[in-house]
């Protein structure tokens, strides 16, 4: 079983489409993330939702919408993609919100042609 | 704006070597310091510290924190090719939902 799963595990479109990545998890945690990995592997965090609610929404652009459905599905929206959102987009919850690990998904690779 | 900072960037040893991370950091109301592997995909937890001096083991992986000097190390004995990996540091801030993550440091164990 798949604690922290993702889909898809690799996109490739062109600049300008949009395009969704969705997360679920399974292990019954209130927290989710989306972070950012990029060429030189390093990770940022883009979004967190906790129990639903949005609580950190750092400086991406409007371009990037997160969507919480219900606690255990933190989707990720990306609209007029550019070549410049290439990377590895990991999904990661936490079962303690501000005191436990992060649990990551095995990542979306997306490459923007 | 909290920060961490591991050196080196990269490190290339031989198989059966002993090889010690350095992770710093300067963070508001510290609460813990995070370890974690990453291969290929996910990074995979490794340890979580929040007292000084007490130190963490799993087999050939052992780590401590300092927090006076706000660094911590993540020694690897007798290294393995299994051991290739980036590794990846991050700190919590009390209070805080966020990780903030250092840049990693890429290790590669050749036989």
């Amino acid at each position: 079983d798949t604690a922290v799963s993702q889909t898809p595990k690799y996109l490739v479109t062109q600049m300008g489409n949009d395009k969704s990545i969705k997360c679920e998890q399974n292990l019954g945690h209130d927290t989710m993330y989306w972070y950012k990995q990029d060429s030189k592997k390093f990770l940022k965090i883009m979004f967190s939702y906790n129990n639903k609610e949005l609580i950190i929404n750092e400086t991406v652009p409007n371009r990037f919408s997160p969507k919480s459905p219900d606690k255990a599905h933190l989707n990720l929206h990306i609209n007029s993609l550019e070549l410049g959102d290439s990377a590895v987009y990991f999904c990661a919850s936490r079962g303690q919100p501000n005191t436990g690990e992060l649990f990551f998904g095995e990542g979306s690779r997306l490459t923007v042609l | 704006e909290d920060k961490v900072v591991q050196s080196p960037l990269s490190l290339v040893v031989h198989e059966g070597d002993t090889v010690t991370l350095n992770c710093s950091y300067e963070v508001t109301n510290f609460r813990s310091l995070l370890w974690y592997k990453q291969e290929k995909k996910a990074p995979t937890f490794l340890f979580m510290l929040t007292s000084s001096g007490i130190e963490k083991k799993s087999g050939r992986l052992s780590s401590i924190l300092d927090k006076k000097e706000l660094f911590s190390i993540l020694n690897i004995t007798a290294t393995q090719t299994g051991d290739s990996a980036i590794y990846l540091c991050a700190v919590n801030r009390a209070g805080s939902y966020q990780l903030t993550f250092g840049k990693g440091t890429k290790l590669s164990v050749i036989p």
